[in-house]
């Protein structure tokens, strides 16, 4: 069963924009994380935030999470065409992570 | 080099052969899991294992068996129980909260 919800499912922005994905989940966790994926590959692991945190930077990486509503978003600023790929949210329990679907971003040259 | 390997990287396989997908890490994680993803999904949990010796089924293992006799490899097979196996195939270790993934193999089943 998915845990986390992303959304959109696609996004498409100019190079230089920023570039904002969000998730919803639905019970109760430890942590959430952000991960990319390019076409083809492996995820790789961006960014944790922890259930007691807020707000989490990382580079051009900002990430919040609102507890009271299951919620977090990622924001990618000053996007690049090297930040196109897929990006998925992952909660925590207590057998390993449960990813959602995914937000496929595509920056336009 | 550290990391997660998984061989090979695309398989082909013809309708009721058996086939196994390999995993291999070196980063000392006791936690691995087998993952598949569909064009466009998420990914499903097929297999993991906590610890050598023992391992769990996830959401989606029929069709599909495991075996965890060393701490660094967790190869996948894939049966010819497995009514659509084709898909992608993605190995990850785990480390406190973080999962690190391979490249993946990409299987196709002709």
């Amino acid at each position: 069963s998915q845990q986390g919800e992303e959304d959109p499912q696609a996004l498409s922005i100019q190079e230089g924009e920023n570039a904002t994905m969000n998730c919803s989940y639905k019970t109760s966790i430890n942590n959430l994380q952000w991960y990319r994926q390019n076409s083809g590959r492996g995820l790789v692991h961006l960014i944790l935030i922890r259930s007691n945190e807020r707000e989490k930077h990382s580079g051009r990486l900002r990430v919040t999470l609102d507890t009271s509503k299951k919620s977090s978003s990622l924001l990618i600023t000053a996007s690049r065409a090297a930040d196109t790929a897929s990006y998925f949210c992952a909660t925590r329990g207590a057998d390993g992570l449960t990813f959602g679907k995914g937000t496929h971003l595509i920056i336009q040259p | 080099d550290g990391g997660i390997t998984q061989s090979p990287k695309y398989l082909f396989r013809k309708e009721g052969q058996n086939v196994t997908l390999s995993c291999e890490q070196n980063l000392n994680h006791d936690a691995m899991y087998w993952y598949r993803q569909d064009p466009g999904q998420g990914l499903r949990l097929i297999y993991y294992s906590q610890i050598v010796n023992d391992f769990q089924k996830g959401d989606i293992a029929e069709g599909y068996s495991v075996s965890r006799e060393k701490k660094e490899s967790f190869p996948l097979t894939v049966t010819s129980a497995q009514k659509n196996p084709t898909a992608f195939y993605l190995c990850a270790s785990m480390s406190t909260d973080t999962q690190y993934f391979g490249p993946g193999t990409r299987l196709t089943v002709l």
